[in-house]
């Protein structure tokens, strides 16, 4: 298995610019979430999945989408990047279900915006 | 939403004990867990407690849960360089998500 791969690993964009961070997991998992990472404030939930089809909003949403149309994949698309997108974006995936869920997370993306 | 909050830093010496430690707002966690991040990498699942236990042991890994004080720590035993990352705390919320912790750099110098 490859577990979760993300791409692109790094991305310069310029402010206004749009692209999708892709994520992908060859695990079955029904849950996927996006994360970014910035110095001193840990990781920040931005949207998530339950299911193919289904998404909802985390803590950070504004400026990002989503969309789950395979169990496999989780692209996270930024519709006019700002500096304020300038982070570390983590994918992760696991099981369904509220008992024991160990995440499993992909290598990242460092994305910047100018 | 659930609060998660640990100090951002922690420095020992290589030998010694590091204890890392968390404090939560919910009490109605199944399972509460610690996340290790090395330089450059993604997270990786590194112990976690089921609530209805005091403590849990894992090699030099010791996790300590105090749920009337909500209250989790890690205590690593003989601190090596390679053990230097940044420790998450993760405590599930209501929903599906965990929350992390600002995480906690752990500096071990020889």
């Amino acid at each position: 298995n490859a577990g979760v791969t993300q791409t692109p690993k790094f991305q310069v964009l310029k402010t206004g610019q749009s692209m999708t961070l892709q994520c992908a997991q060859d695990m079955n998992h029904e849950y996927m979430s996006w994360y970014r990472q910035d110095p001193g404030m840990g990781l920040r939930l931005i949207h998530y999945s339950v299911g193919a089809g289904i998404t909802d909003q985390g803590e950070v949403p504004n400026g990002y989408n989503v969309s789950r149309s395979t169990t496999e994949d989780f692209p996270l698309r930024l519709l006019s990047a700002a500096p304020s997108q300038t982070s570390v974006y983590f994918c992760a995936s696991r099981e369904g279900g509220r008992a024991y869920h160990e995440q499993f997370f992909g290598p990242g993306t460092r994305l910047t915006v100018l | 939403g659930e609060d998660v909050e640990q100090s951002l830093f922690l420095s020992v010496r290589e030998g010694d004990s590091s204890v890392i430690n968390c404090t939560y707002t919910d009490s109605s966690s199944t399972y509460l867990y610690w996340y290790k991040q090395e330089p450059g990498a993604g997270l990786q699942l590194l112990t976690y407690i089921f609530s209805n236990m005091d403590m849990k042991q894992d090699q030099r890994l010791t996790v300590l849960l105090n749920k009337k004080d909500k209250h989790l720590s890690l205590r690593i035993a003989d601190t090596q360089t390679g053990d230097s990352a940044i420790y998450f705390c993760a405590v599930p919320d209501s929903g599906y998500a965990l929350n992390f912790g600002k995480g906690t750099s752990l500096l071990v110098t020889p």
